[in-house]
């Protein structure tokens, strides 16, 4: 069965620094991953998929089939970045179905 | 365009009622999920649409929990009995069926349920 693992629930860090949020995947064949966002009282929205590879407010986050890993990065934290993030797995489609499957959620917390 | 309209924005009720929850998504899009999201934990989707075609409800509660999207637009989500672990934010999502966005998801506001 498909499966995100979020291992951190919450990650402090100061504006400036450097923020990683992990997450790990376990799927057999070939899944599209992506990293949603919940700013405070907004809705879930998408932050970036990696099949777009591409930069979204700063953050990058690369597929590493090997690791089965997709972590998200920034290099430069800032407060605003202040929200609930979600990886989450689509899979491959099988009969016309991609049923998602999504992470616990990491809250990331930058102080000023 | 508009987002996912869902509604109401809050629910309390006893346990053993009913209780419905409605979904109205981005226009065009064939896809509509509905998730359940207890507190602390991520999203788990319940039932997938497309158009109104059941795609996946294999983690349904169906003694409890019954949806429908009769015209392939709107849809409801039902809860007849509740128990208190129900107690939840539902969320709703669609998707449209274009080649470079189709697990692209956008979500409502989502519905707070508290079961007392």
């Amino acid at each position: 069965a498909q499966r995100v693992t979020q291992p951190e629930k919450l990650l402090s860090v100061f504006k400036g620094a450097p923020v990683e949020l992990k997450c790990n995947y376990s799927y057999s064949g070939s899944p599209e991953l992506f990293w949603y966002v919940q700013y405070s009282r907004q809705r879930l929205q998408l932050l970036l998929r990696h099949i777009s590879r591409e930069s979204i407010k700063g953050f990058t986050a690369d597929l590493n089939k090997g690791e089965t890993s997709f972590h998200l990065k920034k290099p430069f934290a800032q407060e605003e970045d202040s929200a609930m993030y979600y990886c989450a797995l689509s899979p491959e489609a099988s009969g016309g179905s991609y049923i998602p499957t999504f992470g616990r959620g990491t809250s990331l917390i930058v102080h000023p | 365009e508009a987002g996912v309209a869902q509604s109401p924005r809050y629910k309390i009720i006893e346990k053993r009622q009913s209780v419905a929850f409605w979904c109205n998504p981005i226009s065009g899009h064939a896809t509509l999920y509905w998730y359940q999201q207890i507190l602390g934990q991520g999203p788990k989707l319940l039932i997938q649409f497309q158009n109104n075609g059941v795609v996946d409800d294999s983690q349904l509660p169906k003694d409890r929990f019954s949806a429908e999207r009769l015209k392939g637009v709107d849809s409801t989500l039902k809860i007849q009995p509740a128990k208190l672990e129900d107690s939840a934010v539902y969320l709703c999502a669609s998707s449209n069926l274009g080649e470079s966005s189709k697990n692209i998801q956008y979500f409502g506001a989502g519905t707070r349920l508290s079961v007392l």
